[in-house]
């Protein structure tokens, strides 16, 4: 069982949806939690940290649920610039790493 | 501020072959992480440096080494290259022995071609 799991779609929805992603970790170690974005053949770029609490910024909202090991990340408004791959990430700060599972891609249609 | 370099950006190799791919870290960082992503999957982690040492490692041969000199730029060493090292390299600087709270910076990779 891979350590991040994430389903690797394609989602391919239209301008305007709102869309959801999940993820799921097996180690109950992990401390810290993130989603990145990839764009094609470009670098990993951090989009928001994930907080117990849940947390939102702007139209994207991620929540973390560590009783079921689940992280989720919703995105309200597509928009056609929201293409791109979002990888599920958590981080252990005893074993100094980062984690990412293998990455769900989105495709905005107009 | 400066951003994470990698060179070269493109490297095509034969199988059989060594490769040395680098990294300068971003101003500021201590700790360089190592990962390689194949085409359709998220980033493996290789290996971690901080202060010139390995700080951990994932699932991946002896073939696979590094280096992090005094100014902490890095470079990953592959030996004997397999076609299945074929991938994009990526580097990863950070803090504080690659706490997450204090972010990762990626470099834009090395994309790796075996033939």
């Amino acid at each position: 069982r891979k350590e991040v799991e994430q389903d690797p779609g394609p989602f391919n929805v239209p301008e305007g949806a709102t869309v959801a992603f999940n993820c799921t970790y097996s180690n109950s170690a992990s401390q810290s939690f993130f989603w990145y974005r990839q764009d094609c053949r470009k670098e990993p770029k951090l989009l928001m940290s994930v907080y117990s609490s849940g947390n939102e910024d702007g139209r994207f909202t991620a929540q973390l649920n560590r009783a079921s090991q689940y992280i989720s990340l919703l995105i309200r408004d597509s928009k056609l610039s929201d293409s791109a791959t979002y990888l599920c990430v958590v981080g252990y700060s005893s074993a100094s790493k980062i984690i990412f599972g293998s990455g769900t891609r989105l495709s905005i249609r107009p | 501020e400066t951003g994470v370099t990698q060179s070269p950006t493109h490297l095509i190799k034969t199988r059989g072959q060594q490769v040395t791919l680098r990294c300068s870290s971003q101003s500021g960082h201590n700790t360089v992480s190592w990962y390689q992503q194949a085409l359709g999957q998220g980033p493996q982690f290789i290996f971690q440096y901080y202060r010139e040492e390995e700080n951990g490692r994932g699932n991946f041969p002896p073939r696979f080494s590094g280096l992090q000199f005094p100014n902490y730029s890095s470079e990953l060493n592959v030996n004997a290259l397999e076609l299945d090292d074929s991938a994009l390299y990526l580097c990863a600087s950070s803090l504080a022995g690659g706490d997450a709270n204090y972010g990762y910076t990626f470099g834009s990779g090395t994309r790796l071609t075996v033939v």
